[in-house]
This record gives C-alpha cells, sequence and structure tokens, in this order.
C-alpha cells in the first residue's frame, strides 16, 4: 500500500518559474525523503528531512515539513527544463524497519 | 564510484517462465533492498536484506516471488511461474546499513514484461 499522497498529480510551468509540489501521509514517520525519477527508470535522491526538522534547504531546493498535518512541501525554485521529471515522497516509518513508503509521484513538466 | 548496478535492463518472457534478476549494491553497503514499480505508481517495497539475511520480506506479493544475498553483497530476485501481472519495473537500492538515516540509492532497474 502506498502511504504518501502528492498533490498535484501533475503541473506544468514556465521555465524560471517556482514549482511547489506537496505530499501528504497518515501514519508517524522518521523521516521524509523526496525522489526524482527521469524516464521512469532509476531514482534520484534529493533530500531528507526529518520528523524533528521543520524546514530545510539543499541549492534550489526547500522542503518543508508539517507532521501536525502529516504534509510536506518540495519547492524548486527557479526553475529549468532539466527539472522535467516525476518526483515522489517517501516516507520511513517509526521502529527498526528501514523500507521506504513512496507516492504515486508528480509528473512535472518544465517548458523551455 | 559504481553506482548499484541491475542486469537485465530489460526482460520479455513468455507466461509461465522463471525469471532471475540481479542487482549489484554499492560496496560496502550492508543493506539492500528490492522494489517494485507498476506504470505511473510509485516504487513499492518488496524485501530488504542486511547482511545475508532478509530482514523484512513483507512486501513479497506471494511465494512465487523468493530473494537472495548469499554472500552479502550482489543479491538475485527469482520469480517463478510469471504471471502478465508481474510485468513491472524491478528497484534494487542499497545503503550504508540499515535505520532511518541512510539515504537509500537506487539502481536503473530492470524491466521485466511478462507476455
Amino acid at each position: 500500500s502506498q502511504q504518501g499522497e502528492e498533490d498535484p498529480q501533475a503541473l506544468s510551468i514556465q521555465e524560471g518559474e517556482n514549482a511547489t509540489m506537496n505530499c501528504s501521509y497518515k501514519t508517524s514517520i522518521n523521516n521524509l525523503q523526496w525522489y526524482r525519477q527521469n524516464s521512469g527508470r532509476g531514482l534520484v535522491h534529493l533530500i531528507l528531512i526529518r520528523s524533528n526538522e521543520r524546514e530545510k534547504h539543499s541549492g534550489r531546493l526547500r522542503v518543508t515539513l508539517d507532521t501536525s498535518k502529516k504534509s510536506s512541501s518540495l519547492l524548486i525554485m527557479a526553475s529549468r527544463a532539466a527539472d522535467t521529471a516525476s518526483y515522489f515522497c517517501a516516507t520511513h516509518g517509526r521502529g527498526a524497519n528501514s523500507k521506504l513508503t513512496f507516492g504515486k509521484g508528480i509528473t512535472l513538466s518544465v517548458r523551455p | 564510484g559504481a553506482g548499484v548496478s541491475q542486469t537485465p535492463s530489460n526482460k520479455v518472457t513468455e507466461k509461465g517462465k522463471y525469471v532471475e534478476l540481479r542487482c549489484d549494491p554499492i560496496s560496502g553497503h550492508t543493506a539492500l533492498y528490492w522494489y517494485r514499480q507498476s506504470l505511473g505508481q510509485g516504487p513499492e517495497f518488496l524485501i530488504y536484506f542486511q547482511g545475508t539475511g532478509a530482514a523484512d520480506d513483507s512486501g513479497l506479493p506471494n511465494d512465487r516471488f523468493f530473494a537472495v544475498r548469499p554472500e552479502g553483497s550482489v543479491s538475485t530476485l527469482k520469480i517463478q511461474r510469471t504471471e502478465r501481472g508481474d510485468s513491472a519495473v524491478y528497484l534494487c537500492a542499497s545503503s550504508l546499513s540499515t535505520g532511518g538515516g541512510n539515504e537509500q540509492f537506487f539502481g536503473p532497474g530492470t524491466r521485466l514484461t511478462v507476455l
């Protein structure tokens, strides 16, 4: 079963604009991670935010986490055509189990 | 350094056949994970290993699926009596160890098509 639900399912923006993607989840987490996937193949890890963190930055990326609302957002600033891809949030639950539970993903298209 | 590699990249088989998918993790990574991704969906967890042992195989859909990691490095996912519903991209990932703070590095996947 999939824990996270991303919103929107698809997003199309102009190069240079910011892209905001949201993720909601159901159960308590240890951390939440965002991944990018090109052409339906390998996933690339973008950023990890722990349950005791509220905001994190990495380059043009900003991630927020609201554990009271069980939600996270990923902001890609000054988007580029190369950012066109599918984006997934994945949660790591509490406890010893290491598996990640992914959402269905958001398809981002950045028009040049 | 080399990332996670998976072979073959594509596998086409007939319904009822047996297939093996191989994953070569990053050297030194003790944890290895298998996920399955159907079209338009996110990856779904199948099984993970810590060293040679399967720490959690709760995601394997049924007993036709089996995975091994005999020497704590390379892993093989085995599917018996394949069905059309097994068609998907099978992703392997590895991490330094288990535990929530460790990033999982994914391979390019094996696209399995069952005719």
